[in-house]
C-alpha cells in the first residue's frame, strides 16, 4: 500500500514564525502537491512538485515556498506565518503518467495564533 | 481549464436511504474524473476513478457513480446509506496530459439514525 505520512497532525504556531510541513512518500512516485483544505472552499492547490529540485506554482502560492531535495520528501515552508495561513495541509503523490490518481497524507492542522 | 462544480454542500439522508451526490465538470478536452471520501480528521481517500471505458464506475464501500458526458456530470450513489458513511466528499477532474487535479468545494453527507 503507499503510504504518504505527513510530519505532525496537529501544529500550533505564533505570526511570524517561520514553519515546515513535511510530507514523505514511499512509492517511489514522481509528483508530489501540497493543499490546503478551508471549509466551504474545498482542496487548492500551492505547489507542485514533478521531479527533484523541480517544482510549479499552483493556485494560491503567495505566502509559501516549497522544497524538493529528495525524491521521497517534499517540504512546504511558511517564511513569516500569518492568521490567515491556519487551516488543514494536505500532501498527496502520484505517478507521471499514471492514472492521475493521486494517494494523499493525513494531514496536518495549522493554528497560527 | 478544467472545473468541477459540486452542487449541494450538505446532503442529509436518513440511515438504509439511497443518496445521490451531484458532481458536475466543464470540459473541451479529454477527462478523468474521481469520487474522494474523507472521514473525521483525515486525509483523502480514493472511492472510485473514470478514465475510459464503462460509463458505469463501481467502487469501494458500495458506491457507485456514471459519467455522462452529455450532461457534463458524474453524480455519485449509493442504494443504501450507512451511519459510517457519514463523511466530506469530494469530486475532482483532470485533462489528459495535466497531471493536476481540479477539486470540487466537497459535500458533506450526514446520516441520520
Amino acid at each position: 500500500d503507499v503510504k504518504v505520512t505527513q510530519s505532525s497532525r496537529y501544529l500550533v504556531k505564533r505570526t511570524g514564525e517561520k514553519v515546515f510541513l513535511e510530507c514523505v512518500q514511499d512509492m517511489d512516485h514522481e509528483n508530489m502537491f501540497w493543499y490546503r483544505q478551508d471549509p466551504g472552499l474545498g482542496l487548492r492547490l500551492i505547489y507542485f512538485s514533478y521531479d527533484v529540485k523541480m517544482k510549479e506554482k499552483g493556485d494560491i502560492p503567495e505566502g509559501y515556498s516549497v522544497s524538493r531535495e529528495k525524491k521521497e520528501r517534499f517540504s512546504l515552508i511558511l517564511e513569516s506565518a500569518s492568521t490567515n495561513q491556519t487551516s488543514m495541509y494536505l500532501c498527496a503523490s502520484s505517478f507521471v503518467k499514471g492514472t492521475y490518481e493521486q494517494y494523499f497524507g493525513p494531514g496536518t492542522r495549522l493554528t497560527v495564533t | 481549464a478544467q472545473s468541477v462544480t459540486q452542487l449541494d454542500s450538505q446532503v442529509p439522508v436518513f440511515e438504509e436511504a439511497p443518496v445521490e451526490l451531484r458532481c458536475n465538470y466543464s470540459s473541451s478536452v479529454s477527462v478523468y474524473l474521481f469520487w474522494y471520501v474523507q472521514y473525521p480528521n483525515q486525509g483523502l481517500q480514493l472511492l472510485l476513478k473514470y478514465l475510459s471505458g464503462s460509463t458505469l464506475v463501481k467502487g469501494i464501500n458500495g458506491f457507485e457513480a456514471e459519467f455522462n458526458k452529455s450532461q457534463t456530470s458524474f453524480h455519485l450513489r449509493k442504494p443504501s446509506v450507512h451511519i459510517s458513511d457519514t463523511a466530506e466528499y469530494f469530486c475532482a477532474g483532470a485533462n489528459f496530459g495535466n497531471e493536476k487535479l481540479t477539486f470540487g468545494t466537497g459535500t458533506r453527507l450526514t446520516i441520520i439514525p
